[in-house]
């Protein structure tokens, strides 16, 4: 069974600094697609962002990006010059590939980052 | 081009009683899942469905549980005598295929068993 691990319960960064999650899983699946979802205290989740397991290039989107180790199965999130609106719970995911995928997203505990002026 | 839509936002029921969640997913969008999120927690999966069909429901327990995604109208899962363990934010999701797609969630229920 695929298990995703978090193992920062909360983490805090100064408005305009740089601050990393990290997050590693276990799976015997060669395809699979990894997610860093973003929970504010409004309770949404927002998908944050994206990586296909065989994309070696890293996955970015704005001021986040991940670092991905495949054969370290760790899948971290980088926030650059974070803001107050970043304050949130980030949740990593992980989902099966290729004919054995349902859709089943298995998430980590999450990280709560509060970002502080 | 609205969201995933869910209603109610928040539910209140007494035990015993019966709880229904509907979810509306994105325009275009035939794959619906179902998660729960206790608190403090991250969210589980219950069930995915796509119109008039279950597809995988590994993660909904055995008795009172029930979900559906009729050929017209909402998705609806539905918790009969609810108990206070049930308490718990439930999420939908949707996606427009399988294989990989990003899944776009509503904005939840709340669920209150008092």
């Amino acid at each position: 069974a695929q298990t995703v691990t978090q193992s920062q319960p909360e983490m805090s960064v100064q408005e305009a600094e740089t601050v990393t999650l990290s997050c590693t899983y276990d799976t015997s699946e060669s395809n699979y697609y990894l997610f860093w979802y973003k929970q504010p205290p409004s309770r949404q989740m927002i998908l944050v962002i994206r990586q296909e397991a065989y994309k070696q290039q890293n996955a970015t989107e704005n001021r986040f990006s991940v670092n991905f180790q495949k054969a370290a199965k760790s899948f971290s999130l980088k926030i650059s010059d974070s803001q107050l609106g970043d304050t949130a719970m980030y949740f990593c995911a992980f989902m099966k590939g290729g004919s054995s995928n349902t859709g089943k997203l298995i998430f980590g505990q999450g990280t709560t980052l509060q970002v502080k002026p | 081009n609205a969201g995933v839509m869910q209603n109610p936002r928040h539910l209140v029921r007494r035990r015993g009683q019966e709880a229904r969640l509907r979810c509306s997913p994105m325009k275009g969008h035939s794959h619906v899942y179902w998660y729960r999120q206790l608190p403090e927690e991250g969210l589980k999966f219950m069930v995915y469905l796509q119109k008039e069909n279950i597809i995988d429901e590994s993660g909904m327990p055995k008795e009172r549980f029930s979900a559906e995604f009729p050929k017209e109208g909402p998705s609806i899962l539905r918790i009969q005598q609810v108990v206070r363990g049930d308490s718990a934010a439930y999420f939908c999701a949707s996606s427009p295929g399988l294989f990989g797609d990003t899944q776009y969630f509503g904005p939840g229920t709340r669920l209150t068993v008092l």
